[in-house]
């Protein structure tokens, strides 16, 4: 079946405009999270959402961030008045169940770049 | 809080040569450990993972790890590496909330013809 897709692949704004960013996991996972990976840098949690529970949102670095997931499927990350210290690759991920074992299926990423 | 360490960020190896990556976590209870690869142009894949039971954990492509407690580590080995292994390798470490997965910084692995 079809993977996690994000889209757009990549993704050049200037300084201060607000992207969208959206992520299609796989049909059926009911966890999604959001990743962020600088360059030469790990991945840093972002949020996470699990079926209709609230979304945990303690790795947001600034209230510039936000995210939605509608429907229990697709996620939209939101940049507001983007910084060039956003600039980086945003990793979407899902998993069947949201369990602590659960293997979490990657998207393809969101290479964003601020100018 | 959970942490991990990811100790060389950049290791060569010949092809056909063994391989070791090190991972050293911090966490206080039992973890949940994690190995993914990242290819050039491709998303993360899970290697292996592991929480209880057998600490040599085999997983995908012929690689294997070993849960230490003693150490808090869990290594990634792999006996003979192949040119397409050339990646970048991240382990994780997560608790009772899978969102929660803390990952180390990666290293790079370049293979030598």
């Amino acid at each position: 079946g079809a993977g996690v897709s994000q889209s757009p692949s990549n993704k050049v704004t200037e300084k201060g405009k607000d992207v969208e960013l959206r992520c299609d996991p796989i049909s059926g996972h009911t966890a999604l999270y959001w990743y962020r990976q600088s360059l030469g840098q790990g991945l840093e949690f972002l949020i996470y959402f699990q079926g209709n529970s609230a979304p945990d949102k303690s790795g947001l670095p600034s209230d510039r961030f936000s995210a939605e997931r509608t429907g229990g499927s697709v996620s939209t990350l939101t940049i507001q008045r983007t910084q060039q210290e956003d600039s980086a690759v945003y990793l979407c991920a899902s998993s069947a169940a949201g369990g602590p074992f659960d293997e979490q299926f990657f998207g393809p990423g969101t290479r964003l770049t601020v100018l | 809080a959970q942490s991990v360490t990811q100790p060389d960020i950049h290791i060569t190896v010949s092809e056909g040569a063994s391989l070791e990556l090190r991972c050293n976590y911090s966490y206080g209870a039992t973890p949940y450990l994690f190995w993914y690869v990242q290819s050039p142009g491709q998303g993360l894949q899970l290697l292996l993972k592991y929480f209880s039971g057998d600490t040599l954990v085999q997983g995908i492509k012929g690689f294997e790890a070993e849960f230490k407690r003693s150490q808090s580590s869990f290594n990634l080995r792999k006996p003979s590496v192949h040119w397409s292994d050339a990646a970048e390798y991240f382990c994780a470490v997560g608790g009772t909330n899978a969102g929660k997965s803390t990952f180390g910084d990666g290293t790079t692995l370049t293979v030598k013809p």
